[in-house]
């Protein structure tokens, strides 16, 4: 079946550090895939996407590379910051008009 | 531009009590509508998805049931709570047309059943 797997968190940094959170995917086909990110309390936001092979999606410093020959769409980020404390999830969507469907998220803690 | 209401933001309900959750889309059409379950730990469940007015598919057997009355609201309900109803719930909505595009969420209704 179509599945997401992320690495297990949580994930607890200094501030300023280097941030790679794994995720990698199996699916029939050639899936869009997204990192939605989740601040306490709150529901899901887009972070970015990417829609085909080596395509690259950025958004606020984080960047994800579509890897089809490892099928995977590692997030990175060069230096976190304390706000970027908040639970990621990878995902992904196979045909127009279905669900997405989630990794099971990954917690980040960035402390000062 | 388009927006999504999810209500209530929070929801305390004893076990055996029913449960009427509400979700509404404006600013578009003929969105398809989803309704997740997070629980603690163990990631975004989907429960059930709408392509269309009184059309629902259902991922997993469980308590709780969804209609679709008019093309822009979702309604997630239980005739019966149970304890293991407790969790958070996302009501989203994307585009029917293409793979690319992302789902939008609403805020999301934290629900304790005691």
């Amino acid at each position: 079946g179509n599945s997401v797997t992320q690495m297990e968190g949580p994930v607890t940094l200094s501030e300023e550090a280097f941030l790679t959170i794994n995720c990698t995917y199996t699916a029939t086909g050639y899936p869009s895939l997204f990192w939605y990110v989740q601040y306490p309390g709150e529901g899901l936001q887009l972070l970015l996407k990417a829609t085909k092979a080596d395509d690259k999606g950025s958004n606020k410093g984080f960047e994800a590379t579509y890897r089809k020959e490892t099928t995977s769409f590692h997030l990175e980020k060069g230096s976190v910051q304390v706000s970027d404390s908040a639970v990621y999830f990878c995902a992904l969507r196979l045909m127009a008009g279905t669900a997405l469907i989630f990794g099971k998220g990954t917690t980040l803690s960035v402390s000062s | 531009s388009q927006t999504i209401h999810q209500w209530p933001a929070t929801l305390v309900q004893p076990v055996g009590s029913p449960l009427s959750l509400e979700c509404t889309v404006e600013g578009t059409s003929n969105p398809n509508l989803y309704w997740y379950r997070q629980a603690a730990g163990r990631g975004l469940q989907l429960l059930f998805y709408s392509v269309g007015i009184g059309q629902i598919s259902s991922e997993v057997p469980q308590n709780l049931s969804a209609s679709r009355p008019q093309d822009r609201q979702f309604i997630l309900s239980s005739k019966k709570l149970l304890l293991s109803d407790s969790g958070f719930y996302l009501c989203a909505w994307s585009t029917r047309q293409s793979s690319n595009t992302e789902a939008f969420f609403g805020q999301g209704t934290r629900l304790t059943v005691v």
